[in-house]
Order: structure tokens, then C-alpha cells, then sequence
């Protein structure tokens, strides 16, 4: 049981250029989030879904996409990033009772 | 709104000493609430909880109970080991919310031998 799995750990981005973040969790759980934690800040959540085929927008979703075709896979897409996407981003999913569980994150660096 | 505060950091302390990170909320309705750990270069993971008032949550030897006429959810240990060195995160969920919890800024600790 692997529990939230995040894949790549790190990754550096030239201005413009593209990449997807993979999430995978092989709990069952209905809801995945996506959060952004810059340095020193607490978590800013980007993106969540309820369940396959349902997503929504969170407090900082510019620039940002994201897809649920899956119970399993929740992937967040950058399109031309930008030097302030410079940040870590964890994956999370959630029991019926709210508690969380997180992946070990990925370290994006824009330059 | 619904939002959590919680004591600004860092908190450095000398291990065996007593640790309080304060945090206190608003919300609609009846939260349930949280304590995330995260250590160096890892994710969040959940450190205890608390789902109606007058509950105590407890874990490793940290506790916190919920106050629902103080809204707060004060976290306590009575003896720091290096090891508890890391950021502690207050959060709340809401019962009749499915989507989302909300995060405080996170309390650095740093516990020094």
C-alpha cells in the first residue's frame, strides 16, 4: 500500500516551457487536492476533486489545469510557467471523516 | 469566513522543555480540527485530531483539546526531544463542507539539545 505517490521529486523549468505533475494514491479516496507551499508560507490549494470526472477550481488556480479521468490519477498541468510557480506542490487525498494524506511533494524551480 | 490563526514562529526550545503552539479558528458551523507535523523535505502528515467540542486529541505525547467557547485548539507537549523539531500546521474541516480544509500559516519549531 503505497498510500499518495508524486512523481517527478524535482524538476527545473525554462519561462514558457510546459510540464505535467503526477498523483496517484491507491487508497480509494474519492477527494484529491492539489496545494502549492511556497517558502515559509502555508499550503495554497490550487485545484480538488471529489471524485473521477468532477473538478474545481481552489484559491490560486491561474495557470494551472487539472484532470480526474480516474479514481487514482489526478494530474496538475502548468502551461508556460512562470518564474512565480516556483514552488513545492503536494498532492492530497481525504477520508469521508477530513483527514488528509499527502505525497512527498515535487520541488519546481522556474527559471 | 472560515479561517485558522495560529502563533507566529520560529519557536526554538531546549529539549525536555514544554511546548504551546496556539491556534484558534473561525467557523460556520461545527469544525472538526486538525494538527498536521511536516518535517524537513517531507509532506504533511496528521498528528491528531478532534471532531466535536471537548474532545482531545492525542499522539506521540502532543495533545490538544477543542475549545469550542475559546475556538481554539491549543497544541501541547510536555517534553520537546530534537526530534519533534519541524512545522506544525493547525487546520479545519467543516462537516457540511466536502471540498476543502483550511490550513493556518504553520508554526516552526525548532528544539535544540
Amino acid at each position: 500500500n503505497a498510500g499518495v505517490t508524486q512523481t517527478p521529486k524535482f524538476r527545473i523549468l525554462k519561462i514558457g516551457q510546459s510540464m505535467t505533475l503526477q498523483c496517484t494514491q491507491d487508497m480509494n479516496h474519492n477527494y484529491m487536492y492539489w496545494y502549492r507551499q511556497d517558502p515559509g508560507m502555508g499550503l495554497k490549494l490550487i485545484y480538488y476533486s471529489v471524485g473521477a470526472g468532477i473538478t474545481d477550481k481552489g484559491e490560486v488556480p491561474n495557470g494551472y489545469n487539472v484532470s480526474r479521468s480516474t479514481t487514482e490519477d489526478f494530474p496538475l498541468r502548468l502551461e508556460l510557467a512562470a518564474p512565480s510557480q516556483t514552488s513545492v506542490y503536494f498532492c492530497a487525498t481525504r477520508t469521508g471523516v477530513h483527514e488528509q494524506y499527502f505525497g512527498p511533494g515535487t520541488r519546481l524551480t522556474v527559471t | 469566513g472560515n479561517s485558522v490563526t495560529q502563533m507566529e514562529g520560529p519557536v526554538t526550545l531546549s529539549e525536555e522543555a514544554f511546548l504551546t503552539i496556539n491556534c484558534t479558528y473561525t467557523a460556520t458551523g461545527y469544525p472538526s480540527l486538525f494538527w498536521y507535523v511536516q518535517y524537513p523535505g517531507e509532506g504533511l502528515q496528521l498528528l491528531l485530531k478532534a471532531t466535536k467540542a471537548d474532545d482531545k486529541g492525542s499522539n506521540k505525547g502532543f495533545e490538544a483539546t477543542y475549545r469550542k467557547e475559546t475556538t481554539s485548539f491549543h497544541l501541547e507537549k510536555g517534553s520537546v526531544q530534537v526530534s519533534d523539531s519541524a512545522v506544525y500546521f493547525c487546520a479545519l474541516s467543516l462537516k457540511t463542507s466536502y471540498d476543502k480544509v483550511i490550513f493556518g500559516p504553520g508554526t516552526s519549531l525548532s528544539v535544540i539539545p
